[in-house]
């Protein structure tokens, strides 16, 4: 199984609503990442989790807060988001942090915030 | 800090060769990697470069050249499902595996 998969495919939230981003992959990965994409522009990190541990966080606004219950799962909950929050979130994994590995990514959640 | 340029679009063929470039400079070098991304969809491996020379893959192919801080990705007998946007990615020693991406390349394959 070299699949990452994503939940839900397509949100649309107001300003005052909390939800969250969910993220699995099975290929016991220990290392899994949040990235945001806008439109015709490359994805850009977010935060990195190693071993369950937040390693990274890419200096991002509170509102977003990662959690990583297992080596499985990566969820980003959200919180009175703006409208420029809008964009493609992606999830990665990749084998670990250590060296440079292939990071596979899964389809994203195309976040719209209303 | 990391800067890495890609054109921004590049249009071609279908059936002929075509190179995409790439040119880097990062605070640490931990291989290059080429993706590919269909519209609305997430990026694809193609290719891992950390040492200097070619890699092949079947249509693909991935040259790195450290010393000049520059990466190419060559497609041949290009299809029309090749249209997509190709991402230049290097991985930072100095960090976490991080991937820095470069802003893509968006190659149209016409008939």
């Amino acid at each position: 199984d070299t699949e990452v998969t994503q939940t839900p495919k397509h949100l649309v939230m107001g300003m005052t609503n909390k939800k969250s981003l969910k993220c699995e992959q099975h290929m016991g990965h220990r290392a899994m990442y949040w990235y945001k994409q806008k439109a015709k522009k490359p994805p850009e990190l977010m935060f990195v989790y190693s071993y369950e541990k937040l390693s990274i966080n890419e200096s991002v606004p509170s509102r977003f807060s990662p959690e990583c219950p297992n080596s499985s799962l990566l969820n980003l909950h959200l919180h009175a988001l703006q409208p420029e929050d809008s964009a493609l979130y992606l999830c990665a994994s990749s084998q670990d942090i250590a060296g440079a590995g292939e990071q596979y990514f899964g389809p994203g959640t195309r976040l719209t915030v209303t | 800090g990391q800067n890495i340029d890609q054109p921004t679009e590049m249009t071609a063929t279908e059936g002929a060769i075509v190179q995409i470039n790439c040119t880097y400079q990062t605070s640490g070098f931990n291989g290059l990697f080429w993706y590919q991304q269909h519209a609305g969809e997430a990026p694809t491996f193609l290719s891992y470069n950390v040492l200097d020379g070619l890699e092949e893959k079947g249509r693909f192919s991935s040259f790195l050249s450290r010393s000049k801080g520059y990466s190419y990705l060559l497609l041949k007998e290009l299809q029309m499902k090749d249209s997509a946007s190709y991402l230049c990615a290097v991985s930072d020693q100095t960090g976490a595996n991080n991937l820095f991406f470069g802003t893509g390349t968006r190659l149209t394959v016409i008939p």
